[in-house]
């Protein structure tokens, strides 16, 4: 398959955690990457690789992948943590870029 | 740090050839360790890869728009191209350019550098 498939939409409580998922045939030999976009911004990336964060990522942020899954794992979730996910990887050929459809997180 | 920024026409007519350009400043189009892409957004919806080329003269396409699409690169200017041709109402969207990062040995590649994207419409 070419696809990486997200939840349209997520909630979390204020305070929890929550996981938002990424599944794709791919996933079971290309590492995901993650980005956060918020309304009208351009997307930053969030964590690539195996648990990897950029400069200035909170550490309540983690990554992990077991089997066709990435996950993208909140542990006590913020206000400012409202915003859109995408997850992106190579296709299963190994020769194309893709992205998933996005995930909406909604902080309650 | 490096910065991108995405210049060209809002609107584009259909049939018509939509030409963006991406000035890179912070980092040279020359390095070996990076290639420059192509990414867009249609309103409310998802991301897409356009596609990505390097300075070696290597460029990657999404299959379903490879027919339509060219990237190159301007080294001695440190810029980057679109060109999309046969321009539909479907190709409206918001176009990124971004830094792509291929780390081969770890079997991962990551976007770390975007623009602020550039909103361009297909209309009569």
């Amino acid at each position: 398959s070419s696809e990486l498939t997200q939840d349209p939409a997520v909630s979390v409580a204020l305070g929890q955690t929550v996981r938002i998922t990424c599944q794709g045939d791919s996933l079971r030999y290309y590492f995901a990457s993650w980005y956060q976009q918020k309304p009208g911004q351009a997307p930053v990336i969030f964590m690539y690789g195996n648990n990897n964060r950029p400069s200035g990522i909170p550490d309540r942020f983690t990554g992990s992948r077991s089997g066709n899954t990435a996950s993208l794992t909140i542990t006590g979730a913020q206000a400012e943590d409202e915003a859109d996910y995408f997850c992106n990887s190579r296709d299963i050929s190994g020769n194309h870029l893709i992205f998933g459809g996005g995930t909406k997180l909604t902080v309650l | 740090q490096v910065q991108l920024q995405e210049s060209g026409p809002g609107l584009v007519k259909p049939s018509e050839t939509l030409f963006l350009t991406c000035t890179v400043s912070g980092d040279s189009l020359r390095s070996q360790y990076w290639s420059w892409s192509w990414i867009r957004q249609p309103p409310g919806k998802g991301l897409e890869w356009i596609g990505s080329g390097s300075h070696t003269g290597n460029t990657d396409y999404n299959p379903s728009l490879k027919s339509r699409v060219t990237i190159s690169l301007d080294t001695s200017k440190n810029e980057f191209f679109l060109e999309l041709t046969s321009v539909i109402a479907a190709d409206t969207a918001v176009y990124y350019c971004a830094r792509l990062t291929t780390l081969t040995s770890l079997s991962l590649v990551y976007f770390d550098s975007w623009g602020q994207g550039t909103l361009v419409t297909v209309s009569s």
